[in-house]
Order: structure tokens, then C-alpha cells, then sequence
């Protein structure tokens, strides 16, 4: 069965202090895609990136960046000198590669409340 | 491009009554929805996964007679949650799997049910 764990499950920061959010997840495929997410008060998931399993290049996108670490099975997101607009719900998800009619599905982790305050 | 619509964004009903909600693909074909459910604080889980054309494929715990998935075309799925209750009341949201590159899933706004 597959698992996703964010065990931090609120995180409060002061703006432009750099913050991490933890994710652990648990597969037993050997090709998975893993997925990080903001929910906003709004509600609506905002796609903030997917990495393949075979992929463990770290990636940054401004603010942002990721590691992957396969040997511990971990997928952290960094957000440097966060920002009050950062303020959201933050969600690691894994997908599997495994076929049948459920194929695709998401496994969220229980979402990390992220508050960064002025 | 890769746009999912989600009607309506927030309903209210009573209890006993049934609620549809429609979830479309805008400008892209889905060969499969999935529908998941968010209680407030908490994760998103998954209810359902409906693929065009074929029954819908339903989660351990969650009762299909009491959420009817139809997936009638690449374009539309709806959810509809039958003889409402209090606790049905949560936020749901659906996503989409487009089918040329099978692995990307755009997700809908959601919708706020709330049973009175």
C-alpha cells in the first residue's frame, strides 16, 4: 500500500525566513511520480511540480526548490525568504505507475498548514 | 490550456434531498475522472475514480449507492450524493487525466456542499 507522510502539521515563520516542508512517502512500485500542491484559502490545488522516480536531480524554481532523496525516501519542499502570499496548505501526493482502472490516482499526505506572518 | 470546471462551486441542501455536481474537462479529453473528498483540516481522500464509459471504480468505505458517479462522455462526470446527510457536508473536488499524455491530471476548483 502506498503512504505519504508530512509529519509536520503546522509551520509558522516570519517573512523572508526560509522554511521546509517534509514529505515522506512509502511505495513498493519502482516507477512513481511524486507531486507537491498549495490549497490556498480558496480551496482550488495549485500545481507546484512532479518528479518522476528515476529522476533525483534537485530543482528550483525561484523561491522554491526540492530534494529527492530516494535512499530515504523523502521529498522536501524549501521555500526561501517565504512571503506572506505563501501563506496555504501544502500537500505531498505519490502516484504509482500501476495499471487497472484506478491507474493515476493520487495518495495525499495529511498536508502541512503553512502561516508566515509580516 | 488543461482547464477542469467544477458546478456549482458551493451549494446548500437539505437534509434528505439529492445534490449533482458537474465536473468538465474544458479543453482537453479525460478518460478518467477521479473524485476526492476534503473534510475541513484534513487531506484530500479519494472516493472514486470514473472512467468513460464503465461503472466507476469506488474506494474501500465509500458507499456507491449514496454517491452515483456517471461518466457519460471524454468531457463530463458527475457526482451525485443521494439522500444527503449533515456529515456528507465537505468540500469535493474532482480531477481529470487527459488522455494524449495519460499521466497529467489537471484538478477542478472544487465544490463546498453543506447539508442542512
Amino acid at each position: 500500500a502506498q503512504k505519504v507522510t508530512q509529519a509536520q502539521t503546522e509551520i509558522s515563520v516570519v517573512e523572508k525566513e526560509d522554511v521546509t516542508l517534509d514529505c515522506v512517502y512509502e511505495t513498493r512500485d519502482t516507477t512513481y511520480y511524486l507531486f507537491w500542491y498549495k490549497q490556498p484559502p480558496s480551496g482550488e490545488l495549485v500545481f507546484l511540480i512532479r518528479r518522476n522516480s528515476f529522476d533525483e536531480q534537485n530543482e528550483i524554481s525561484g523561491r522554491y526548490s526540492w530534494n529527492f532523496q530516494k535512499s530515504t525516501s523523502s521529498f522536501n519542499f524549501t521555500i526561501t525568504a517565504s512571503q506572506v502570499v505563501d501563506s496555504a496548505v501544502y500537500f505531498c501526493a505519490l502516484r504509482d505507475n500501476a495499471g487497472g482502472t484506478s491507474y493515476g490516482k493520487l495518495t495525499f499526505g495529511q498536508g502541512t498548514i503553512l502561516t508566515v506572518h509580516p | 490550456g488543461a482547464v477542469v470546471s467544477q458546478h456549482p462551486s458551493r451549494v446548500i441542501c437539505k437534509s434528505g434531498t439529492s445534490v449533482k455536481i458537474e465536473c468538465r474537462s474544458l479543453d482537453f479529453q479525460a478518460t478518467t475522472m477521479f473524485w476526492y473528498r476534503q473534510f475541513p483540516k484534513q487531506s484530500l481522500m479519494l472516493m472514486a475514480t470514473s472512467n468513460e464509459g464503465s461503472k466507476a471504480t469506488y474506494e474501500q468505505g465509500v458507499e456507491k449507492d449514496k454517491f452515483l458517479i456517471n461518466h457519460a462522455s471524454l468531457t463530463l462526470s458527475t457526482l451525485t450524493v443521494t439522500s444527503a446527510h449533515p456529515e456528507d457536508s465537505s468540500f469535493y473536488i474532482c480531477s481529470a487525466r487527459e488522455v494524449i499524455t495519460a499521466y497529467e491530471q489537471y484538478f477542478g476548483p472544487g465544490t463546498r456542499l453543506t447539508v442542512t
